[in-house]
């Protein structure tokens, strides 16, 4: 099983700061199958970044994501209130189990 | 918009069944993976399996012995049975979408709080 681990577990920052989001792999991601999703309190996750830097469909372009391998960062460049959320990667590429970091939490 | 919603019982005996079901609208079953995640009260996310349209199906090793999946395409719905239910299964259970294999889960439900007791 693919282990991801996620840092920090809590991100702090004011509105127009830059927000860095780690995500660790115990091996290798195939085919940079990687996807990030925030989630809000009391909703489901939704999906921001695929292939690890491809976003997807009407995603601010503040969100970006990099990485390959077993290292995987997703950045906000500037971040805004509506971002406080917490985020998860997850891999989908290798053979299953589908598996998720453990989440970071921002608090804007 | 494709949209999903899932539907079952909230409140579940332990060693009992779950069965849960998730409408599929505004869009065909055809051609895609269907999967359902939980997550459990810290947060943690976890992926029980998923179906195919046309019916195969892949199930997380740590679940498999106690999961089944089905799929009705003319109904545009899919389900979820999980069995031997303890306090630990006790999570808000979503089912979402994925394109395929090496695509993520792009729509996703809103979601359904399960909880394990007597």
């Amino acid at each position: 099983e693919t282990v991801l681990t996620q840092s920090p577990g809590t991100l702090s920052l004011s509105p127009g700061e830059r927000a860095t989001l780690s995500c660790r792999s115990s091996q290798s991601v195939t085919g940079r199958y990687l996807a990030w999703y925030q989630q809000r309190p009391g909703q489901a996750p939704r999906l921001l970044i695929h292939f690890a830097s491809s976003r997807a469909t009407g995603i601010p372009d503040r969100f970006s994501g990099g990485g390959s391998g077993t290292e995987f960062t997703l950045t906000i460049s500037r971040v805004e209130p509506e971002d406080s959320a917490i985020y998860y990667c997850q891999q989908y590429g290798n053979s299953p189990p589908l598996t998720f970091g453990g989440g970071t939490k921002v608090e804007i | 918009q494709v949209q999903l919603q899932e539907s079952g019982p909230g409140l579940v005996r332990p060693s009992e069944i779950l069965s849960l079901s998730c409408a599929i609208s505004n869009g065909s079953v055809s051609s895609y993976y269907w999967n359902w995640i939980r997550q459990s009260a810290g947060g943690a996310l976890e992926w029980i399996g998923r179906i195919y349209s046309s019916g195969s199906t892949t199930y997380n090793p740590s679940l498999e012995s106690r999961v089944s999946m089905s799929i009705d395409t003319s109904q545009n719905h899919f389900s979820l049975r999980l069995s031997s239910l303890t306090a630990a299964d006790t999570a808000v259970y979503f089912c979402a979408r994925s394109p395929s294999q090496t695509r993520p889960f792009d729509i996703w439900g809103q979601g359904t709080m399960v909880t394990v007791s007597s």
